[in-house]
Formats: structure tokens, sequence, C-alpha cells
């Protein structure tokens, strides 16, 4: 099974700051087929990015994820106050299971 | 745009069994892979299981096979999970999704999620 390690487990920011975190897999994923998730508290998670790089319908352009094989990131260039979320990504493809990774608490500084 | 609502989550004790449901409404549900993920309390998400829009071909986390079956009515745009021998373990919401693009034989990323149903195992 693939694992997916995502890095730092919580993020200190203040709004306005530009964050980066980190989604790392065990093995190489097949088309880049990963994808990120935000969650806001009391809410389901919402589909930020696609196949890597590609953001979902409705997403704003400060959210951009980028990376292919094992390693890839998430950016969120100018943080606004209801980015502050957990974050998780997730592989997806032919073969199950379909992991998610531990997740990463950003929080406001 | 579409919806996807759970219903069908509640108390059961350790050992008994709970069927889920997922209304699917707004897109055209026979044509897309759907999956049930779980979170439990305080914790991350976890993939449970995920039935094609086409074949029907399932799949299921280790954790929850030979005691989890999924299934869909394409007729009636819904999802079920049929859940036996229940542990304590399987405390959790349980949110229905929809896969964000019909890939013949790929699963792909969840881009449409109910707003989850809670199921506590406990005596």
């Amino acid at each position: 099974d693939i694992v997916l390690t995502q890095s730092p487990g919580t993020l200190s920011l203040s709004p306005g700051e530009r964050a980066t975190l980190s989604c790392r897999a065990s093995q190489s994923l097949s088309s880049n087929y990963l994808a990120w998730y935000q969650q806001r508290p009391g809410q389901a998670p919402r589909l930020l990015i696609y196949d890597a790089s590609s953001r979902a319908t409705g997403i704003p352009d400060r959210f951009s994820g980028s990376g292919s094989g094992t390693d890839f990131t998430l950016t969120i260039s100018r943080l606004e106050p209801e980015d502050f979320a957990v974050y998780y990504c997730q592989q997806y493809g032919r073969s199950p299971p379909f992991n998610f990774g531990q997740g990463t608490k950003l929080e406001i500084k | 745009e579409g919806q996807l609502v759970e219903s069908g989550g509640g108390l059961v004790q350790p050992g008994g069994s709970l069927t889920l449901s997922c209304a699917a409404s707004g897109f055209t549900f026979g044509e897309y892979t759907m999956s049930w993920v779980r979170q439990a309390p305080g914790k991350g998400l976890e993939w449970v299981s995920s039935i094609a829009g086409v074949g029907g071909r399932t799949d299921y986390a280790d954790i929850v096979k030979g005691r989890f079956t999924i299934s869909r009515d394409n007729s009636k745009n819904i999802l079920y999970v049929q859940m036996n021998s229940l542990r304590a373990e399987d405390t959790a919401v349980y949110y229905c999704v929809k896969d964000h693009v019909a890939r013949n034989g790929v699963f792909d990323s969840f881009d449409i999620w109910g707003q989850g149903t809670k199921v506590a195992v406990s005596s």
C-alpha cells in the first residue's frame, strides 16, 4: 500500500503570508494522481487540487499544487482568514486503497 | 452542482449492524464511481469502500473487508453501505463522496461530499 506522509503536522502563520505544505508518497504515484482537500472545523472536506496541479472548480488561484513522483506541494500564496483549516493529500488511480495523508493543520500565528 | 445527502447513522452496540444510505442529485449518478470515506472523532480521513458506476466493481479497505458491503441503485440514485459486525473502532462520521471524473477503470479524486452521518458503536 502507498503511504502518504504530510509535513509539517502543524503550521503557524499569519494572514497575508505564504504557506507551503508537503506530501510525500512511499512510492511513485502513477500519472500524478494526487489530490489536496481542505477541511474547516465542523465541515466536510472540499476538493482543492486534483491530478497534483489542477485547481478544482471555484477554487481561488492563490491555491496551487505542484510536484511529481513521490514529492508534492500545496502552496497558498497569500493566506486569507478562511484558509486556516486542516489540509489532506490523497492518492488515487487504479489500485486501492486510496489513502489519505494524516493532515496538516494550518493555524493562525 | 451535485448534492449528496447521507442518512441512517446512529448508536449501535458492538457486533451489531447498520445500513447507511446516500441520496444523490444534480448529476448523472450511474456514470460515476461512488465511495464512502470516514473520519473518527478528532482523527483524519480514511477511505472505506468504492463502487464503480459501470460494471459494479467494488473495493474495500482491509479493515472493513468481509464486514461492510457497498451497493448502489442507479434507478433511484442511491448509494448504500451495509455494515455488519460493528466494532468500537468503526465509530466515525461517514461521508458519501463522488468521483470527480468518470474514468473507466481508474478511480478519481472526490469532488462532491455529503454532510456526513455519525455512527457510534458502543454498549
